[in-house]
């Protein structure tokens, strides 16, 4: 069955860095695009990033458009997010999510992780 | 950006009943592609429905979607006690941004 850990949380200062993981298996991992989605604490969904199944494209929201970078390791099964020039407003949990279609992606989430809280707080 | 607004904000009902969760576009989503999504508390969305009509697998049967331009609606014919929880609609008609509406909360009465 499809798996997607996310790992890499934590609490970070404005201003900083930090890259979070999302480890899958399950499927073949080369063959889908794949999202990062988060959600501020009592909010609702925020769609982040998403890379195409060959890491040939990728593209962001206008929030995170220059700070976040989305990338993957197809011979590791392994996506993902780096954050840099950190904001209050970046706080979140962040969950991985395959795409429902195989090769260019569709935009929509067929599975999720459990997600990852990223604090960021002075 | 296609903005999504889900109306009601809340609905309370007794299991058994009929629940009906609307979904407006700001402009069509002429593609069809609207997913619907249901998360409980301290847990990740699963997806429900998708291209509109479609249910992903493990959905039951007691969901379906409908819709197309710009209102869409999630019906859950009768709802479960299972079915509390918050349902987010989401639009992904051709380009990126991807949004999501504002949710949907579905409480026991």
């Amino acid at each position: 069955q499809v798996h997607l850990v996310e790992s890499g949380g934590g609490v970070v200062q404005p201003g900083r860095s930090l890259r979070v993981s999302c480890t899958t298996s399950g499927f073949t991992f080369s063959r889908y695009g794949m999202h990062w989605v988060r959600q501020a604490p009592g909010k609702g969904l925020e769609w982040v990033a998403t890379i195409w199944y060959d890491g040939t494209n990728e593209d962001y929201a206008d929030a995170v458009k220059g700070r976040f970078t989305i990338s993957r390791d197809n011979f590791e099964n392994t996506l993902y997010l780096q954050m840099n020039s950190l904001r209050v407003e970046d706080t979140a949990v962040y969950y991985c999510t395959r795409d429902l279609a195989d090769y260019a992606p569709a935009g929509t989430f067929d599975y999720w992780g459990q997600g990852t809280l990223v604090t960021v707080s002075s | 950006e296609i903005v999504l607004t889900q109306s009601p904000a809340s609905l309370s009902l007794s299991p058994g009943e009929k629940a009906t969760l609307s979904c407006g576009a700001s402009q069509s989503v002429s593609s069809g592609h609207l997913a619907w999504y249901q998360q409980k508390p301290g847990l990740a969305p699963r997806l429900l429905i998708y291209d509109t009509t479609n249910r992903a697998t493990g959905t039951p049967d007691r969901f379906s979607g409908s819709g197309s331009g710009t209102d869409f609606t999630l019906t859950i014919s009768r709802v479960e006690p299972e079915d509390f929880a918050m349902y987010y609609c989401q639009q992904y008609d051709f380009l990126p941004p991807f949004t999501f509406g504002q949710g949907t909360r579905l409480d026991i009465k």
